[in-house]
Protein backbone atom coordinates (compact mmCIF):
# COMPACT_ATOMS: atom_id res chain seq x y z
CA UNK A 1 0.00 0.00 0.00
CA UNK A 2 1.46 3.64 -0.50
CA UNK A 3 2.46 5.49 2.57
CA UNK A 4 4.40 8.19 3.92
CA UNK A 5 6.88 8.12 6.76
CA UNK A 6 7.69 10.83 8.85
CA UNK A 7 10.09 9.46 11.32
CA UNK A 8 10.04 12.66 13.64
CA UNK A 9 6.62 13.39 15.51
CA UNK A 10 8.22 16.33 17.67
CA UNK A 11 10.88 18.36 17.27
CA UNK A 12 12.41 20.77 19.79
CA UNK A 13 14.90 23.73 18.61
CA UNK A 14 16.26 26.98 19.76
CA UNK A 15 16.30 29.83 17.18
CA UNK A 16 19.04 29.16 14.94
CA UNK A 17 19.49 25.79 14.91
CA UNK A 18 19.56 23.91 11.72
CA UNK A 19 16.46 21.71 10.60
CA UNK A 20 15.83 18.70 8.96
CA UNK A 21 12.59 16.94 8.73
CA UNK A 22 12.73 13.41 7.24
CA UNK A 23 9.86 12.03 4.58
CA UNK A 24 9.99 8.96 3.00
CA UNK A 25 7.61 6.96 0.90
CA UNK A 26 6.75 3.90 -0.26
CA UNK A 27 5.41 3.90 -3.97
CA UNK A 28 7.29 2.77 -7.05
CA UNK A 29 6.16 4.93 -9.71
CA UNK A 30 6.66 8.79 -10.92
CA UNK A 31 5.40 10.81 -7.78
CA UNK A 32 4.80 14.48 -6.95
CA UNK A 33 6.01 15.31 -3.61
CA UNK A 34 4.80 18.54 -1.14
CA UNK A 35 5.32 19.46 1.96
CA UNK A 36 2.71 21.46 4.33
CA UNK A 37 2.82 23.67 6.90
CA UNK A 38 -0.04 24.48 9.40
CA UNK A 39 0.44 26.88 11.79
CA UNK A 40 -1.53 26.82 15.21
CA UNK A 41 -5.38 27.63 14.28
CA UNK A 42 -4.64 27.67 10.39
CA UNK A 43 -4.71 25.88 7.63
CA UNK A 44 -2.63 24.11 5.72
CA UNK A 45 -0.38 26.13 3.74
CA UNK A 46 1.88 24.58 0.54
CA UNK A 47 5.88 25.21 1.41
CA UNK A 48 7.25 23.93 -1.48
CA UNK A 49 6.93 21.50 -4.27
CA UNK A 50 8.50 19.01 -6.48
CA UNK A 51 7.27 17.84 -9.69
CA UNK A 52 10.51 17.31 -11.91
CA UNK A 53 13.46 18.71 -13.00
CA UNK A 54 16.11 20.21 -10.20
CA UNK A 55 16.29 17.46 -6.99
CA UNK A 56 16.64 20.45 -4.39
CA UNK A 57 13.44 23.24 -4.29
CA UNK A 58 13.18 26.06 -2.80
CA UNK A 59 10.47 27.43 -1.28
CA UNK A 60 8.80 30.30 1.07
CA UNK A 61 10.33 31.57 3.95
CA UNK A 62 13.64 29.80 3.94
CA UNK A 63 12.94 26.10 3.16
CA UNK A 64 14.21 23.60 0.95
CA UNK A 65 14.05 20.05 0.24
CA UNK A 66 15.83 17.60 -1.77
CA UNK A 67 14.09 14.91 -3.54
CA UNK A 68 16.96 11.53 -4.09
CA UNK A 69 14.90 9.22 -5.92
CA UNK A 70 16.58 6.33 -4.98
CA UNK A 71 15.99 6.87 -1.55
CA UNK A 72 12.53 7.15 -1.40
CA UNK A 73 12.87 10.36 0.41
CA UNK A 74 11.88 14.07 0.31
CA UNK A 75 13.64 15.59 3.65
CA UNK A 76 12.59 19.00 4.62
CA UNK A 77 15.60 21.98 5.33
CA UNK A 78 16.26 25.18 6.84
CA UNK A 79 19.56 26.65 7.92
CA UNK A 80 18.56 28.72 10.62
CA UNK A 81 14.59 28.75 12.39
CA UNK A 82 12.66 31.20 13.85
CA UNK A 83 10.43 31.12 16.77
CA UNK A 84 7.86 31.61 13.78
CA UNK A 85 8.38 28.44 12.54
CA UNK A 86 6.50 27.13 15.15
CA UNK A 87 3.84 24.76 13.67
CA UNK A 88 2.85 21.58 11.91
CA UNK A 89 4.57 20.15 9.08
CA UNK A 90 2.98 17.41 6.96
CA UNK A 91 5.03 15.77 3.54
CA UNK A 92 2.34 14.37 0.70
CA UNK A 93 2.59 12.42 -1.94
CA UNK A 94 0.46 12.49 -5.02
CA UNK A 95 1.35 9.79 -7.42
CA UNK A 96 1.25 11.17 -10.94
CA UNK A 97 -1.64 10.26 -13.13
CA UNK A 98 -4.02 10.32 -9.78
CA UNK A 99 -5.34 13.26 -8.63
CA UNK A 100 -5.10 11.72 -4.51
CA UNK A 101 -2.59 12.94 -1.54
CA UNK A 102 -0.99 10.83 0.69
CA UNK A 103 -0.24 12.36 4.13
CA UNK A 104 2.65 11.37 6.77
CA UNK A 105 1.44 11.95 10.20
CA UNK A 106 3.01 15.12 10.52
CA UNK A 107 5.96 16.38 12.69
CA UNK A 108 5.39 19.26 15.35
CA UNK A 109 8.10 21.71 15.61
CA UNK A 110 8.63 24.15 18.34
CA UNK A 111 11.00 26.82 18.20
CA UNK A 112 12.15 28.04 21.66
CA UNK A 113 12.99 31.99 21.46
CA UNK B 1 -10.57 35.94 -4.42
CA UNK B 2 -11.79 33.65 -1.14
CA UNK B 3 -10.06 30.51 -2.26
CA UNK B 4 -11.88 27.87 -0.45
CA UNK B 5 -14.46 28.92 2.18
CA UNK B 6 -15.62 26.36 4.94
CA UNK B 7 -18.28 26.55 7.11
CA UNK B 8 -19.10 25.98 9.68
CA UNK B 9 -15.64 26.55 11.85
CA UNK B 10 -17.12 24.76 15.08
CA UNK B 11 -19.95 22.46 15.43
CA UNK B 12 -21.12 20.53 17.81
CA UNK B 13 -23.36 17.68 17.59
CA UNK B 14 -25.28 14.66 19.56
CA UNK B 15 -24.75 10.92 18.70
CA UNK B 16 -26.79 10.34 15.77
CA UNK B 17 -27.84 14.03 14.38
CA UNK B 18 -27.57 14.55 11.00
CA UNK B 19 -25.47 17.44 9.62
CA UNK B 20 -23.65 19.22 6.45
CA UNK B 21 -20.61 20.44 6.53
CA UNK B 22 -20.36 22.72 3.46
CA UNK B 23 -17.45 23.70 0.84
CA UNK B 24 -16.77 26.18 -1.68
CA UNK B 25 -14.16 27.03 -3.95
CA UNK B 26 -14.31 30.25 -6.10
CA UNK B 27 -10.67 28.86 -8.32
CA UNK B 28 -13.03 26.92 -10.78
CA UNK B 29 -11.01 23.85 -9.71
CA UNK B 30 -11.99 20.33 -11.30
CA UNK B 31 -10.86 18.22 -8.34
CA UNK B 32 -12.14 18.30 -5.04
CA UNK B 33 -11.41 16.47 -1.56
CA UNK B 34 -12.49 15.95 1.63
CA UNK B 35 -9.86 14.91 4.93
CA UNK B 36 -10.65 14.40 7.95
CA UNK B 37 -7.03 15.37 10.23
CA UNK B 38 -6.49 13.13 13.77
CA UNK B 39 -3.92 13.48 16.29
CA UNK B 40 -0.71 11.29 15.04
CA UNK B 41 -2.62 10.17 11.69
CA UNK B 42 -2.02 13.12 9.71
CA UNK B 43 -5.02 13.99 6.93
CA UNK B 44 -6.61 11.09 5.38
CA UNK B 45 -9.19 11.06 2.28
CA UNK B 46 -12.39 10.82 2.82
CA UNK B 47 -14.21 11.08 -0.48
CA UNK B 48 -12.95 13.29 -3.40
CA UNK B 49 -14.79 14.54 -7.30
CA UNK B 50 -12.86 15.04 -10.11
CA UNK B 51 -15.79 17.17 -11.64
CA UNK B 52 -19.16 18.06 -11.34
CA UNK B 53 -21.70 14.63 -10.70
CA UNK B 54 -18.29 12.61 -9.99
CA UNK B 55 -17.61 11.06 -6.60
CA UNK B 56 -15.51 8.42 -5.15
CA UNK B 57 -14.34 6.98 -1.81
CA UNK B 58 -10.86 7.91 -0.28
CA UNK B 59 -9.36 5.62 2.69
CA UNK B 60 -12.34 6.38 5.52
CA UNK B 61 -15.70 6.80 3.80
CA UNK B 62 -17.77 5.29 6.12
CA UNK B 63 -20.14 7.16 7.73
CA UNK B 64 -20.32 9.81 5.01
CA UNK B 65 -21.70 10.94 1.84
CA UNK B 66 -21.08 13.71 -1.17
CA UNK B 67 -22.46 15.20 -3.82
CA UNK B 68 -20.99 17.25 -6.26
CA UNK B 69 -23.89 19.27 -8.60
CA UNK B 70 -21.61 22.28 -9.36
CA UNK B 71 -17.84 23.00 -9.67
CA UNK B 72 -17.81 25.10 -6.91
CA UNK B 73 -19.85 23.19 -4.38
CA UNK B 74 -18.55 19.96 -2.64
CA UNK B 75 -20.55 19.61 0.63
CA UNK B 76 -20.15 16.94 3.14
CA UNK B 77 -22.81 14.98 4.95
CA UNK B 78 -22.86 12.83 8.13
CA UNK B 79 -25.76 10.93 7.72
CA UNK B 80 -25.88 9.70 11.68
CA UNK B 81 -22.87 11.58 13.74
CA UNK B 82 -20.62 8.99 15.95
CA UNK B 83 -18.18 10.11 18.70
CA UNK B 84 -15.67 7.95 16.39
CA UNK B 85 -16.33 11.33 13.79
CA UNK B 86 -15.16 13.62 16.43
CA UNK B 87 -12.42 15.65 14.38
CA UNK B 88 -11.11 18.20 11.90
CA UNK B 89 -12.41 18.70 8.86
CA UNK B 90 -10.48 19.86 5.81
CA UNK B 91 -11.70 20.56 2.34
CA UNK B 92 -9.17 21.65 -0.41
CA UNK B 93 -9.66 22.16 -4.34
CA UNK B 94 -6.85 21.21 -6.80
CA UNK B 95 -6.39 22.30 -10.39
CA UNK B 96 -6.26 19.64 -12.94
CA UNK B 97 -3.28 20.55 -15.46
CA UNK B 98 -3.53 18.26 -18.68
CA UNK B 99 -4.76 15.63 -15.87
CA UNK B 100 -2.05 15.67 -13.52
CA UNK B 101 -3.19 17.21 -10.73
CA UNK B 102 -1.21 19.95 -8.81
CA UNK B 103 -1.25 21.53 -5.38
CA UNK B 104 -4.28 21.41 -3.15
CA UNK B 105 -5.97 24.30 -1.60
CA UNK B 106 -6.99 23.99 2.02
CA UNK B 107 -9.95 25.64 3.74
CA UNK B 108 -9.80 26.56 7.14
CA UNK B 109 -11.50 23.53 8.42
CA UNK B 110 -14.01 22.43 10.48
CA UNK B 111 -13.65 21.47 14.23
CA UNK B 112 -16.65 18.75 15.01
CA UNK B 113 -17.01 17.01 18.24
CA UNK B 114 -19.56 14.65 18.56
CA UNK B 115 -21.14 13.98 22.31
Amino acid sequence: AQSVSQHNHHVILSEAASLELGCNYSYGGTVNLFWYVQYPGQHLQLLLKYFSGDPLVKGIKGFEAEFIKSKFSFNLRKPSVQWSDTAEYFCAVSPSGTYKYIFGTGTRLKVLA
Amino acid sequence: NAGVTQTPKFQVLKTGQSMTLQCAQDMNHEYMSWYRQDPGMGLRLIHYSVGAGITDQGEVPNGYNVSRSTTEDFPLRLLSAAPSQTSVYFCASTPLRGGRSTEAFFGQGTRLTVV
